[in-house]
């Protein structure tokens, strides 16, 4: 089956660091994915990793490790804007076909 | 102009109605998308739709019917509907890469009374 975790809820403080983590199990790997969700909209898509490594865009950082099945979503210098629900995706499968979401995590940033 | 639009944004309909959603995309994408986001549940995938043909169909209720009559537009068409299936529905569409992400519309908030 498909399996998808990551934690329920954060909180940070302003102008703080904080990793959002995410394990998955699924029947192939094609690309991982994190979103952002605020309250009554669309998820937007933030960064996109295959490979081994990490992917640096601005305040936000996406780490992988294939082997481990494991990512994370590094967020630097925090803003009460950030407060939204962050989605861990797997593409499982070749292009052309859907991900696979967590249930997400939601993030309170607070002054 | 959004690059996702769905209509309506908000439906509230009876258990004996039939009622369609809509989504049209603007950014030459040839695959689209229908989640299903219910409180404290992961999206759920409902359909999948490559080059105006269905590949993915994950046993979904026969009370909800997909239509996508080309590469711009999709819908999502309900009847006999239970009060368990309100929920937001979110549409998306993408390029058929595999790096190519998911852009979803805003969706349509469905209650069902």
């Amino acid at each position: 089956g498909q399996n998808i975790d990551q934690p329920t809820e954060m909180t940070a403080t302003e102008g703080a660091i904080v990793q959002i983590n995410c394990t998955y199990q699924t029947s192939g790997f094609n690309g991982l994915f994190w979103y952002q969700q605020h309250a009554g909209e669309a998820p937007t898509f933030l960064s996109y990793n295959v490979l081994d490594g990490l992917e640096e865009k601005g305040r936000f950082s996406s780490f992988l490790s294939r082997s481990k099945g494991y990512s994370y979503l590094l967020l630097k210098e925090l803003q009460m804007k950030d407060s939204a629900s962050y989605l861990c995706a797997v593409k499982p499968h070749q292009a052309g076909t859907a991900l696979i979401f967590g249930k997400g995590t939601t993030l309170s940033v607070s002054s | 102009e959004t690059g996702v639009t769905q209509t309506p944004r908000h439906l509230v309909m009876g258990m004996t109605n039939k009622k369609s959603l809509k989504c049209e995309q603007h950014l030459g994408h040839n695959a689209m998308y229908w989640y299903k986001q219910s409180a404290k549940k992961p999206l759920e995938l409902m359909f999948v739709y490559s080059l105006e043909e269905r590949v993915e169909n994950n046993s979904v209720p026969s009370r909800f019917s997909p239509e996508c009559p080309n590469s711009s537009h999709l819908f999502l068409h309900l009847h006999t509907l239970q009060p368990e299936d309100s929920a937001l529905y979110l549409c998306a569409s993408s390029h058929v890469r595999r790096e190519s992400p998911l852009h979803f519309g805003n969706g349509t908030r469905l209650t069902v009374t």
